[in-house]
């Protein structure tokens, strides 16, 4: 089975902290993905990866930045956090694939509180 | 640009009851449709997917969604609802050409006894 991991349940930290949100897959999946769910909004996207080194920008990346030094790990970082940032973060990753249906599979996720 | 729509944010029912969870997706392309279920305090998992093929789509725990074309619809529903399925439903539309999702907003189906 496909696994994702999230270094966090829960994190607490201080507006104006540098917080780092880790993500690992261990099914070898090209494309990487980091959401953000709030209630009433649903899931959007903030940044995605196809590829080592590779990212792109999703919907709303305004505050956050990403890292992708390995196939298997993929990095949110806040640069300063914020109070507006408190949300679940949510990461996924997928096969690139050649029947192209990209079913994309969960982490637990991480409930980020900035105080 | 792709765009879904549940309408429902809370769905109330009771056990054994039937269900119908709505979505509405709107593309200028042809799109891939999903349904990912969410129980308290975990990630999201694929409760079935729309490809090509049959427009009715089958999970292994009894739910089932219509893709129609028409209507630019994909709701999903189960006949007989048990209070295990209380959790949080997403709709989804992927782009193949970007292997992006859109989600919905959610749809809260709460399972009373």
């Amino acid at each position: 089975d496909v696994k994702v991991t999230q270094s966090s349940r829960y994190l607490v930290k201080r507006t104006g902290e540098k917080v780092f949100l880790e993500c690992v897959q261990d099914m070898d999946h090209e494309n990487m993905f980091w959401y953000r769910q709030d209630p009433g909004l649903g899931l959007r996207l903030i940044y995605f990866s196809y590829d080592v080194k590779m990212k792109e920008k999703g919907d709303i990346p305004e505050g956050y930045s990403v890292s992708r030094e390995k196939k298997e790990r993929f990095s949110l970082i806040l640069e300063s956090a914020s109070t507006n940032q408190t949300s679940m973060y949510l990461c996924a990753s997928s096969f690139l694939g050649t029947s192209g249906s990209n079913e994309q599979f969960f982490g637990p996720g991480t409930r980020l509180t900035v105080l | 640009a792709q765009s879904v729509t549940q309408l429902d944010s809370q769905v109330p029912v009771f056990e054994e009851a039937p269900v119908e969870l709505r979505c509405n997706y709107s593309s200028s392309v042809s799109v891939y449709l999903f349904w990912y279920v969410q129980y308290p305090n975990q990630g999201l998992q694929l409760l079935l997917k729309y490809l090509s093929g049959s427009t009715l789509v089958e999970s292994i725990n009894g739910f089932e969604a219509e893709f129609n074309k028409s209507q630019t619809s994909f709701h999903l529903r189960k006949p007989s609802v048990h209070i295990s399925d209380t959790a949080e439903y997403f709709c989804a539309v992927s782009d193949p050409r970007t292997y992006k999702y859109i989600f919905g907003t959610g749809t809260r189906l709460k399972v009373l006894a």
